[in-house]
């Protein structure tokens, strides 16, 4: 699906470092996601945006933070992150009653 | 919460063969996908299907909601639909929930 797009495709980083993934979507969708997928795992939900609104917050660590700036932009921002957060960063959008839509992902690596 | 199962795990296949891949679901959904993740980690819509039949060229689903099964069938495989096929389903004011899935190998 490329009408979610995420940049960057591929971010290093080190543990003191301060960064941000960012997703758009032209698409309407009131609804924003993001999603942390491991090797050979399933994507795991991490947030919810709903009318640029959190509405779910699945109990992340707080060195995650995301922020929805407007309907169509959506960061994850990235502070003092730990080698076991190395992933794929997806991020998917959605209107109720319409399939999810995902972007390619970030695919993190902390040094 | 629900629990969302696939199988088989893993499925071997020689190019031309064909396959049925199974998802079992513990509650009532109101939105089925089905998803192909490639080797370079693009996860594709296959199918938005919560019930019914669909189509799209060698590929079909088939939902029976009442059961709380869906079957996703890929016919003459090819090399190319190797990867990892999820199933995820949401109910009402959730997100989605994804299987474990099933990984595809397909060798000419």
């Amino acid at each position: 699906d490329t009408e979610v797009t995420q940049t960057p495709k591929h971010l290093v980083m080190g543990m003191t470092n301060k960064k941000s993934l960012k997703c758009e979507q032209h698409m309407g969708h009131r609804a924003m996601y993001w999603y942390k997928q491991k090797a050979k795992k399933p994507p795991e939900l991490m947030f919810v945006y709903s009318y640029e609104k959190l509405s779910i917050n699945e109990s992340v660590p707080s060195r995650f933070s995301p922020e929805c700036p407007n309907s169509s932009l959506l960061n994850l921002h990235l502070h003092a992150l730990q080698p076991e957060d190395s992933a794929l960063y997806l991020c998917a959008s959605s209107q109720e009653g319409t399939p999810q839509h995902f972007g390619d992902g970030t695919r993190l690596s902390i040094l | 919460g629900i629990q969302v199962e696939q199988s088989p795990p893993d499925l071997i296949l020689q190019e031309g063969a064909n396959s049925t891949l199974r998802c079992n679901f513990s509650d009532s959904v109101n939105n089925l996908q089905w998803f192909h993740q490639n080797p370079w980690g693009q996860l594709i819509n296959l199918f938005y299907i919560p019930s019914g039949t669909k189509q799209n060229g060698r590929l079909s689903a088939t939902t029976v909601a009442t059961e709380r099964y869906s079957l996703l069938y890929i016919s003459s495989s090819q090399t190319t639909d190797s990867g990892v096929y999820f199933c995820a389903v949401t109910q009402a004011g959730t997100a989605l929930i994804f299987g474990k899935g099933t990984t595809l190998s397909v060798s000419s």
